[in-house]
């Protein structure tokens, strides 16, 4: 089974600046996904990147990069130039490229931009 | 394209009685996967529907069921209502080949009291 650990519950940062939020996850598959998702308080999921395992390159969104380390299974989202439409709750996300592929999700955390 | 849709927004019902939720996949997708998200969690997977199949389930009891329709419609069903059933059920369509690309529905909050 996989496991994600989000170890920041809570982070906070001032509007223009940089952020990192940190994300590790455990399996024992090669093959598989990683995805930031943000839930603001509309509540509707939204996806912000998506990283496939098997591609090295960090992928990148606009102001919205990862940094993925695959032997280390780790997967932060840094989010540059920070604005105020980003204060939501993060949630850090694993799917398998296998089977019904279900999402399997950390337990989030909650930024907020502070104007 | 219309997106995901979920209904009802919200619902209230009391420890012992049943659910329907519904929730209306986007355009050209088969696949739908039921999520449950309990208050400061992250969502857990309930199951996925495919083709009006049931094609893997998480760690839910029976009484969560669902169903698919022809027009890849979905239903999630919850037999004697429990306290801690209270949650956000959040459902996600895809397509069968892209199942990396999943979009969610709004959610349906549920209160049990």
């Amino acid at each position: 089974a996989q496991t994600v650990t989000q170890s920041q519950p809570e982070m906070s940062v001032q509007e223009a600046e940089t952020v990192t939020l940190s994300c590790t996850y455990d399996t024992s598959e090669n093959n598989y996904y990683l995805f930031w998702y943000k839930q603001p308080p509309s509540r509707q999921m939204i996806l912000v990147i998506r990283q496939e395992a098997y591609k090295q390159q960090n992928a990148t969104e606009n102001r919205f990069s990862v940094n993925f380390q695959k032997a280390a299974k780790s997967f932060s989202l840094k989010i540059s130039d920070s604005q105020l439409g980003d204060t939501a709750m993060y949630f850090c996300a694993f799917q398998p490229n296998f089977g019904n592929e279900k999402l399997t999700f950390g337990t989030g955390t909650r930024l907020t931009i502070i104007p | 394209e219309t997106g995901v849709t979920q209904s009802p927004t919200h619902l209230i019902k009391t420890r012992g009685q049943q659910v329907t939720l519904r929730c209306s996949s986007q355009s050209g997708h088969n696949t739908v996967s039921w999520y449950q998200q309990a208050l400061g969690q992250g969502p857990q997977f309930i199951f996925q529907y495919y083709r009006e199949e049931e094609n893997g389930r998480g760690n839910f009891p029976p009484r969560f069921s669902g169903l698919q329709f022809p027009n890849y419609s979905s239903e999630l069903n919850v037999n004697a209502l429990e306290l801690d059933d209270s949650a956000l059920y959040l459902c996600a369509s895809s397509a069968s080949g892209l199942r990396y690309e999943q979009y969610f529905g709004p959610g349906t909050r549920l209160t049990v009291t």
